[in-house]
């Protein structure tokens, strides 16, 4: 199985400050054949299920606040919010869907300073 | 819109079974995988398996290959995620999520149920 593994665990950032979260996995992500990265990243709030953000690395999902990005390729992979605002508070997790089974990350905490 | 809606929440003895239902509305069911996944108190997610709601085809994460059955009910638009021989260890949410790309399995996940709690105690 592929570990995912993020860094750091948590993070406090100052409101309008730049959040960077990091994801690693333990193979290659990056299909060749197509130049793809299969990764996707989750915001999750308290008592709330996923919300898709980021798949294919760095494609924002339809709705996402573009201060929202993704980057990296490979192994190792990074998601930053460019100004933190109140309602990022959450928990971001990485997913890989390179192959089977799925795994995600253990989840980085996001909370303001 | 599109969404999906859980069963409510399970309380199992150990050795027992839960059956969560997952029913989809605001789309063509058949088109889309679904995924089942959950999270244990205060950890992270972990992938069970996914179904075709158009053949019923499935596939299991190793793990809880014997114990996990997935199935679907085109007429209603509900999949059904079933695991036997519970332990204390399966106590979770357990999340049902639409696979993004029509026609595709092992991607990744747009919509999501509320979730089902379901816990496993004597």
């Amino acid at each position: 199985d592929i570990v995912m593994t993020q860094s750091p665990d948590s993070l406090a950032v100052s409101l309008g400050e730049r959040a960077t979260i990091n994801c690693k996995s333990s193979q290659s992500v990056l299909y060749s054949s197509n130049n793809k990265n299969y990764l996707a990243w989750y915001q999750q709030k308290p008592g709330q299920p996923p919300k898709l953000l980021i798949y294919w690395a760095s494609t924002r999902e339809s709705g996402v606040p573009d201060r929202f990005s993704g980057s990296g390729s490979g192994t190792d992979f990074t998601l930053t919010i460019s100004s933190l605002q109140a309602e990022d508070v959450a928990v971001y997790c990485c997913q890989q869907y390179y192959t089977t089974p799925i795994t995600f990350g253990q989840g980085t905490r996001l909370e303001i300073k | 819109q599109v969404q999906l809606v859980q069963s409510g929440a399970e309380v199992k003895k150990p050795g027992a079974s839960v059956k969560v239902s997952c029913k989809a509305s605001g789309y063509t069911f058949t088109n889309h995988y679904i995924h089942w996944v959950r999270q244990a108190p205060g950890q992270g997610l972990e992938w069970m398996g996914i179904i075709n709601p158009n053949s019923g085809s499935t596939a299991y994460a190793q793990k809880l290959q014997g114990r996990v059955t997935m199935t679907g009910d085109t007429s209603s638009s509900t999949v059904y995620m079933e695991l036997s021989s519970l332990r204390s260890e399966d106590t979770a949410v357990y999340y049902c999520a639409r696979e993004k790309v029509p026609g595709t399995p092992f991607y990744y996940m747009d919509v999501w149920g509320k979730g089902t709690t379901v816990t496993v105690s004597s």
